[in-house]
Order: structure tokens, then sequence, then C-alpha cells
């Protein structure tokens, strides 16, 4: 069945380190993959997508890079920020019409000042 | 221009009650998605409906969950005889298109069931 797979689930860093998240999905059909942040009791935010035509995209200080031929993407926060703690989604769309959104199990990051 | 919208944000229901939890889209929006989070796991895709229509329901429970989206009006997530293991937070999200399209997300219901 369709699956993603999220590494870490929990990690640690201190202010201004780079934190890197990693998924792996099951489904070659795939052709999206947005990421979500989590804060503690509040709705998923799209933070940033990439489509299955790019194996990079960046905005500020995040960045999410994919290889399709592996069936990886990850997830780069630089120069990290206590305000970036929350837990992180990935999804990866599902093949056919429905682009309903395929979710990992999430990272918990704690950015330490 | 507000965004998704959801309703009741808390909602507390005993064992065998029924829940109706209420999704209002983005402005534009015609593209409904519910989800389901447990505590602590990631969020499950439920059923997915455009106006009228159900598209895909492959993630619901096959009894005493339905789905709606009426022509006019919110769209209606109805859970008969609530169990405690109902008890989640249900979110929907809307897009704009069908295909690939980004999903925001509304601010989710927390459902308790006693």
């Amino acid at each position: 069945g369709e699956n993603v797979e999220q590494h870490p689930s929990t990690l640690s860093v201190q202010e201004g380190d780079s934190a890197v998240i990693k998924c792996t999905y099951s489904d070659s059909a795939s052709n999206y993959f947005p990421w979500y942040k989590q804060e503690l009791g509040k709705r998923p935010q799209l933070i940033i997508d990439i489509r299955s035509n790019v194996g990079e995209k960046k905005d500020q200080r995040i960045a999410v890079t994919l290889n399709k031929t592996a069936k990886h993407f990850s997830l780069h926060i630089t120069e990290t920020q206590p305000e970036d703690s929350a837990v992180y989604f990935c999804a990866a769309s599902s093949r056919g019409a429905t682009n309903k959104l395929i979710f990992g199990t999430g990272t918990l990051l704690a950015v330490q000042p | 221009n507000a965004g998704v919208m959801q309703n009741p944000r808390h909602l507390v229901r005993r064992r065998g009650q029924e829940a109706r939890l209420r999704c209002s889209p983005m402005k534009g929006h015609s593209h409904v998605y519910w989800y389901r989070q447990l505590p602590e796991e990631g969020l499950k895709f439920m059923v997915y409906l455009q106006k009228e229509n159900i598209i895909d329901e492959s993630g619901m429970p096959k009894e005493r969950f339905s789905a709606e989206f009426p022509k006019e009006g919110p769209s209606i997530l109805r859970i008969q005889q609530v169990v405690r293991g109902d008890s989640a937070a249900y979110f929907c999200a809307s897009s704009r298109l069908a295909g690939i399209e980004t999903q925001y997300f509304g601010p989710g219901t927390r459902l308790l069931v006693l």
C-alpha cells in the first residue's frame, strides 16, 4: 500500500545549526511533496512544497530536495531559531486524480536557545 | 480572505452519541478533504469531496462514518454512535482545483469521547 516513512522522529539542535528531516515514499506515481509545520494544538501549515519536475526548491532558510529515482525527499532548515520548534510532517500525493496526501509520522524539532 | 473554518473547535460526546463536524472551505475553493489525527500520530486521509459528490472515501471506516458537501453550506463529517477510539483531532483541508493543488488546513475539531 501507499506509505511514507519519516526520520528522525525527534531532532534536537542548537540555535543557529541546521536541521535535516528525511522522507521515503513507496508510490512511484507520487508527483507532489509538501511539507507542513504544526505547532502544538494548531493547524498544519504549509511551509514548502515541490513537484516532481524539479529536484530542489529553496525559500529563504528552508529548502527541499527530491530524488525521484530513490524515492527520497528531504527538508533542510538552516540557521535554526527557537520559533522553528514544532512538529514537521512530510507528505506525498497518492496516485490517481484525488490528490489525497499520504503523511509521514512527523518529526518533533526542538531548537535549543 | 478567511481561511478554512471548522466548528466546533472542541466537541465532547458520550459513547453512543452522534458527532457532527463542520468545515467551510476557503473562498473560491470547491474541493474538501478530511483527515484524522490520533494523539501523537500523523494525519490519515479519510475522504475527498467536491460539491455534492464524494470522490474518494477510501480512508473512511466502513461503519458509523459519513461525509457530505452539499451545494449550499459547509461540508459535514458525521460520526454515529461514537466510541472512545474516535477521540482524535479531525482536520479538513481545501483546495481550489483538483489534481496537484496546495491543500490549506483548518484549525481542526478536537473530539473527546467519554
